[in-house]
């Protein structure tokens, strides 16, 4: 069965700060994976998907996500953090048509 | 163009009773998905409905229902409401897939609170 994996319930960077969320998936196969955003009281946002095209995955906000078969990880990034960032990021990955999440990440930004 | 919608926002409700819950997707969307957050579990994927049939399920008592209407919109129920059922319920839409294949847009979800 696939799963995701995030290292981490809480991260706390400063403003300008780098942002690393780390998401290790288990998969037989070759993975779709996924990145989504909650902010309070909302859906969730995708920020980038990795469908195999390229291993480096541009998203929305200025988020990257580096897919390394090598090390099964899918870690999210943004080279300098702003207030408007701090939310809760969930990785997923798709199973038959259904996303299974990780159990997400918030990201508190100080200022 | 409109995001997905869910109605109502919020509901109270006490165990016993059921609950409906309503979802409008994309326009031309086909793919609706519902999915259940809650801070124990997570989000955890309820089932998807393509063209009326559901066409995944996942692992959840028979209490949780849903179906699809000929222009797409959804609507879950959950029967013998129970504590543990109050959660924020989120719908996603896509074109055609639930998956991987295109993206999934989540509507706001519903919160549900059962007392």
């Amino acid at each position: 069965a696939q799963s995701v994996t995030q290292l981490g319930s809480h991260v706390s960077v400063s403003e300008g700060a780098l942002v690393l969320l780390r998401c290790n998936y288990s998969s037989s196969v070759p993975p779709y994976l996924f990145w989504y955003v909650q902010y309070p009281n909302q859906g969730l946002q995708l920020l980038l998907k990795y469908t195999s095209a390229a291993t480096l995955v541009k998203g929305i906000n200025g988020f990257e996500a580096e897919f390394k078969k090598s090390e099964t990880s899918f870690h999210l990034t943004k080279p300098s953090a702003h207030m408007s960032d701090a939310a809760e990021y969930f990785c997923a990955v798709d199973s038959s048509y259904k996303l299974i999440f990780g159990s997400g990440t918030r990201l508190l930004v100080r200022p | 163009k409109a995001g997905v919608t869910q109605t109502p926002r919020y509901l109270i409700k006490t165990r016993g009773q059921q609950v409906t819950l309503s979802c409008s997707p994309i326009s031309g969307h086909r793919s609706v998905s519902w999915y259940q957050q809650t801070p124990g579990q997570g989000l955890q994927f309820l089932f998807e409905y393509f063209s009326e049939t559901q066409r995944n399920k996942g692992n959840f008592p028979g209490r949780f229902s849903g179906r699809q209407f000929s222009n797409s919109r959804s609507e879950m129920n959950v029967s013998t409401l129970e504590l543990g059922d109050s959660a924020l319920y989120l719908c996603a839409s896509s074109l055609t897939s639930g998956g991987a294949q295109e993206t999934q847009y989540f509507g706001p979800g519903t919160r549900l609170l059962v007392l």
